[in-house]
């Protein structure tokens, strides 16, 4: 069983479209994770959900619009898809214990805007 | 600000080769690294981790990295390379509590035969 799965594997759409990608954890973590990776394989982490809270949100348009229907799944939602929304986008999930906590990812959508 | 540099881009090495991957980090307080890999079109498996205690961990598939305070590092070896650990390995380190990863650019490494 997979233990942070993310739907689809990859995406090909047109600018202006709105697109969702979807994130399962199976793993009973209470904390997940959105992160982008460019084309230069950076990673940056976009947001931050525990118990369905949000707790970090950096620097993203706000055409991107993360859900949390529940503790178990986060998707990601974007709305008028520009060319530099291209990108690999990976979710992650932990569960915090004290100060300690470990990130298990997801494998990835790669998103491409055409 | 917190940061992760990862100096080297690529890295080749041959095939039962010792490996040494660089990482050092800015953070002012007690850091938490991690080591990740990502194979070609994969996403990212955890290969260690340092919290506390012990600064010498050992991970999985054979590798190890050492935190060293004094030099802000934690760079990650293995060994003997096999052809199978020719990948992109990421550097991190976690901040807030670990909420949040700070990730270094990432090393490629290419095993020759």
């Amino acid at each position: 069983d997979t233990a942070v799965s993310q739907t689809p594997k990859y995406l090909v759409t047109q600018m202006g479209n709105d697109k969702s990608i979807k994130c399962e954890q199976n793993l009973g973590h209470d904390t997940m994770y959105w992160y982008k990776q460019d084309s230069k394989k950076f990673l940056k982490i976009m947001f931050s959900y525990n118990n369905k809270e949000l707790i970090i949100n950096e620097t993203v348009p706000n055409r991107f619009s993360p859900k949390s229907p529940d503790k178990a799944h986060l998707n990601l939602h974007i709305n008028s898809l520009e060319l530099g929304d291209s990108a690999v986008y990976f979710c992650a999930s932990s569960q915090v214990k004290g100060l300690q906590e470990t990130q298990y990812f997801g494998p990835g959508t790669r998103l491409l805007v055409l | 600000a917190q940061s992760v540099t990862q100096p080297d881009i690529h890295i080749t090495v041959s095939e039962g080769a010792s490996l040494e991957l660089r990482c050092n980090y800015s953070y002012g307080a007690t850091p938490y690294l991690f080591w990740y890999v990502q194979s070609p079109g994969q996403g990212l498996q955890l290969l260690l981790k340092y919290f506390s205690g012990d600064t010498l961990v050992q991970g999985i598939k054979g590798f190890e990295a050492e935190f060293k305070r004094s030099q802000s590092s934690f760079n990650l070896r293995k060994p003997s390379v096999h052809w199978s650990d020719a990948a992109e390995y990421f550097c991190a380190v976690g901040v807030d509590s670990s909420y949040k990863l700070i990730f270094g650019s990432g090393t490629r490494l290419l095993v020759r035969p």
